[in-house]
């Protein structure tokens, strides 16, 4: 059974930063891309960053270019990312997702997420 | 950015049938996705490519279109499909979601 759990959310000041770990069991992680979506609160999804198999390739949304980053370590089956320069438009709910890219890339599973409030 | 337009909300009886719309403001070929979110939870894969029914999804569940208009159907709704439902497309970069319908059972 796949599972993916999201862990490092908290309540920070604007302009510090934090960092979001997710840990994934059930799966080869190595054969997946991954990805981050957030969802603010009462709000949509969003898609925040994705990573290649062995992390060589990384995208962003505009957004978040230059603040976040994305990392993946496959010896540990884990998943990261690295928010810096948070703002107040950053806090939401952040979860880690599979990215499928047969179809050009949907999320098939999904962890519960880990919640991200930025406010002084 | 692709930007995709759903109805906000829709109310139905047990046993309906239920049409959830979405729309695309450019061509997205057959690359669209609906994920199911109930409350509390995160969402869950239903719909890949237009209408190909994620594992474990109930028969119940089927999509279709293509280009800018697309449909999720369930049929018959049974109570526990109360959630928010989104749609997301692939085809344009970067990908994006619409904003949910929130299906409500009478």
């Amino acid at each position: 059974e796949v599972q993916l759990v999201e862990s490092g959310g908290g309540l920070v000041q604007p302009g510090r930063s934090l960092k979001l770990s997710c840990a994934a069991s059930g799966f080869t992680f190595s054969d997946y891309y991954m990805a981050w979506v957030r969802q603010a609160p009462t709000k949509g999804l969003e898609w925040v960053a994705s990573i290649s198999y062995d992390g060589g390739s990384t995208y962003y949304r505009d957004s978040v270019k230059g603040r976040f980053t994305i990392s993946r370590d496959n010896a540990k089956s884990s998943l990261y990312l690295q928010m810096d320069s948070l703002r107040s438009e950053d806090t939401a709910t952040y979860y880690c997702t599979t990215l499928q890219l047969r179809s050009r890339g949907y999320f098939d599973f999904w962890g519960p997420g880990t919640m991200v409030t930025v406010s002084s | 950015d692709t930007v995709l337009t759903q109805s906000p909300a829709l109310a139905v009886s047990p046993g309906e049938r239920v049409s959830i719309s979405c729309r695309a403001s450019e061509g997205v070929n057959s690359y669209m996705h609906w994920y199911q979110q109930k409350p509390g939870q995160q969402p869950k894969l239903l719909i890949y490519k237009a209408s190909n029914l994620a594992s474990g999804v109930p028969a119940r569940f089927s999509g279709s279109g293509s280009g800018t208009d697309f449909t999720l159907t369930i049929d018959p709704v049974e109570a526990d499909d109360t959630a928010t439902y989104f749609c997301q497309q692939s085809w344009n970069d970067p990908r994006t979601f619409g904003g949910g319908t929130k299906l409500e059972l009478k």
